[in-house]
Parts: structure tokens; sequence; C-alpha cells
């Protein structure tokens, strides 16, 4: 089993409709989740992190994350074709384990017009 | 405020040599991450420099190190060059790591293809 797992995709939505991304991590100490978003050919770019159970908005994006069930998602409302990209989840088990992020292998979101 | 800084961006070396990447963290940051991306691995974690120091290393061959100096600059070596080392290597710097939960950001990459 992988420790963060991500539906591959591509996945793909209608402008102006809500996509809806997943991420299941398997180590139940994890404390910090972080979603970035990479276009091809560039670096990732953060996006959210969120640290405690419940939903957290910042503009058209919502993450949520619950620690019972291991999953954290990303919701982007509105999509539009600039959001068209690989989305990645990354997991921290804070306190022993410093800057390091484990990633999922991404979703590739495409966004049609 | 400047980003992350990554030289070179792009790099092109036989099997057999060595390479060693440059980078630059956000003014203030003192924790600097290293990753390797390959299509077929995806985002895979190097190893962590904290104040000079090694604190967390990923499961790489001893044929990658890295070093930080004092002003958190860091970089990155990959010696005995194997063609599968071609990859994205990624930066990536926080204000701390540890018990913080400082998110980290990324460099543009060096590109390294091996020939």
């Amino acid at each position: 089993q992988k420790e963060v797992e991500q539906n591959s995709g591509p996945l793909s939505v209608p402008e102006g409709a809500i996509a809806s991304l997943n991420c299941t991590y398997s180590d139940r100490v994890s404390q910090s989740f972080f979603w970035y978003r990479q276009y091809s050919g560039k670096s990732p770019e953060l996006i959210m992190s969120i640290y405690s159970n419940g939903d957290k908005e910042d503009g058209r994006f919502t993450a949520q994350l619950n620690k019972a069930s291991q999953y954290v998602s990303l919701l982007i409302r509105d999509s539009q074709p600039s959001d068209s990209a690989t989305y990645l989840c990354a997991v921290r088990r804070t306190y022993n384990q410093g800057g390091k992020l484990i990633f999922g292998q991404g979703t590739e979101l495409s966004v049609k017009p | 405020k400047a980003g992350v800084t990554q030289t070179p961006r792009y790099l092109i070396k036989t099997r057999g040599q060595q390479v060693t990447l440059s980078c630059s963290p956000i003014s203030g940051h003192r924790s600097v991450s290293w990753y390797q991306q390959t299509p077929g691995q995806g985002l895979q974690f190097l190893f962590e420099y904290f104040s000079e120091t090694q604190r967390n290393k990923g499961n790489f061959p001893g044929r990658f190190s890295g070093r930080q100096f004092s002003n958190s600059r860091s970089e990155m070596n990959v010696s005995t060059l194997e063609l599968g080392d071609s990859a994205l290597y990624l930066c990536a710097s926080s204000l701390e790591g540890g018990l913080s939960n400082q998110p980290q950001h990324f460099g543009d990459g060096t590109r390294l293809s091996i020939l």
C-alpha cells in the first residue's frame, strides 16, 4: 500500500463545474496536509495547507480533512480552463519528520471550455 | 520577495560523471529539502537540511549527497551518474521544519539529463 494515494485521472470537468480531488494516506500519525498544483513543465505551487479536521476555504478552493478516515480532499468551485494541471497531495508527519513530505502520484485535472 | 532559486535550470551529463546542483532558499527560510521527480516514481524525498545539518534522508543511494551553508543555501551532489538519475530535481524551502507546520515552497527545478 502506498503511503499517499490519489486517483491518477485524468479527471475531466466542464468549465464552471466543481472539481473534486481525493487523497488517502496510510500513516495515522500524519499531521500536516498540503495540496500543490503543477502545470506541465513547471514546479509544484502550493495551493492549500490544512492541519485540523474539517473544511478550510480559500477563494474557489476548499480543502477537507478527515483524520479518522485518513482522507483529505480538494474542491475547486467554478472550475476554469486555467485550473487544468496535475494536483499533488502531500503529507507530513510533523513531529519527527521535519521537512519530509510524502507525495501522492498526482491527479491530472482537465477543465473543458 | 524572491522565491527559491535553483541553478542551473538544465544540465546534460554522461554516465559516470558527477554533478552539483545549487539552491538558494527564500530569504529567512532555514529548512531546505530536495526532491527527485520522475514520470514513473513521481516526487520522492531525497533529504532535508536545517541549520547546516542533515535532518532527514530518503531512500536513495549514497551517491546522492548534500550540504547546507551558514546562509541556508544548499547544494546537492550526485556522483557516478546513471541513466536512471535523469529527472527533475526540486528544492523546497520553509521557515523551519520539525515541529512547525510551515509549508514548503518549491523552486523551478533543475532538469538533469544523463546520456
